[in-house]
């Protein structure tokens, strides 16, 4: 049972426009949310993160929503850049420092220039 | 910065083979973990370790053990390698120091089994 999903394995967006990513999770008990961002043949490296007491959270180009009674995240990326092109992937934490993460599957952006 | 080593980038071993994976974490963490990411499948955590000589199952530990002898290094084994262990595999590590800690990844072993 997939208790985070991204339902988008792609996404393509003009340089300078926005990229809006998201995530659905099915457990009420998480309460802790990341997005990491991975290039080919690197590691996932850490991006943003919101914890549940939030409903956003903001850091230069990108923001983080969270909508606890949709069970929904999303992350905007604002002006997408071509760097930007990644797989991102969510990831949520049941119980502060708990320190494990369930992954999402991850949505490839391609940012057009 | 942290840095998170991973000894082999690639690794081609026979089925049945009893095969290795190192990584070692420069910053003191607690915490480390060993997943694996396969395509649609995103990451999947193995096992993880909290302290020294302490470990916990992950979601899929099975055909795979750990080792934890020291605090910086985190050995994952898979004792008798088969095809469908073919994967990219991840270390991770994160501090217990403050709340929300974020994990930090190696670069990956991309791991063939023939």
């Amino acid at each position: 049972d997939q208790q985070v999903k991204q339902n988008s394995p792609s996404l393509s967006v003009q340089e300078g426009r926005i990229s809006i990513l998201n995530c659905d999770y099915t457990n009420s008990m998480f309460d802790y949310f990341l997005w990491y961002k991975k290039y080919p043949a690197e590691g996932p490296t850490f991006l943003i993160s919101i914890s549940s007491i939030k409903d956003k959270n903001e850091d230069g180009r990108f923001t983080v929503f969270l909508n606890k009674s949709a069970k929904h995240l999303s992350l905007h990326i604002v002006p997408s850049q071509p760097g930007d092109s990644a797989v991102y992937f969510c990831a949520a934490s049941r119980g502060r420092g708990t320190y494990k993460y369930i992954f999402g599957t991850g949505t490839r952006l391609k940012v057009l220039a | 910065d942290v840095k998170v080593t991973q000894s082999s980038r690639y690794l081609v071993k026979r089925t049945g083979e009893k095969v290795f994976l190192e990584c070692v974490q420069d910053m003191d963490h607690e915490n480390m973990f060993w997943y694996r990411q396969d395509p649609g499948l995103g990451l999947r955590l193995i096992y993880f370790s909290y302290d020294v000589k302490m470990k916990e199952k992950g979601d899929i530990p099975e055909g795979y053990s750990v080792s934890r002898e020291k605090k910086e290094r985190f050995s994952l084994i898979l004792e008798s390698a088969s095809t469908n262990q073919t994967s990219m595999y991840l270390c991770a590590s994160s501090s217990t120091r403050g709340l929300d800690q974020p994990q930090h990844f190696g670069d990956g072993t991309r791991l063939s089994i023939l």
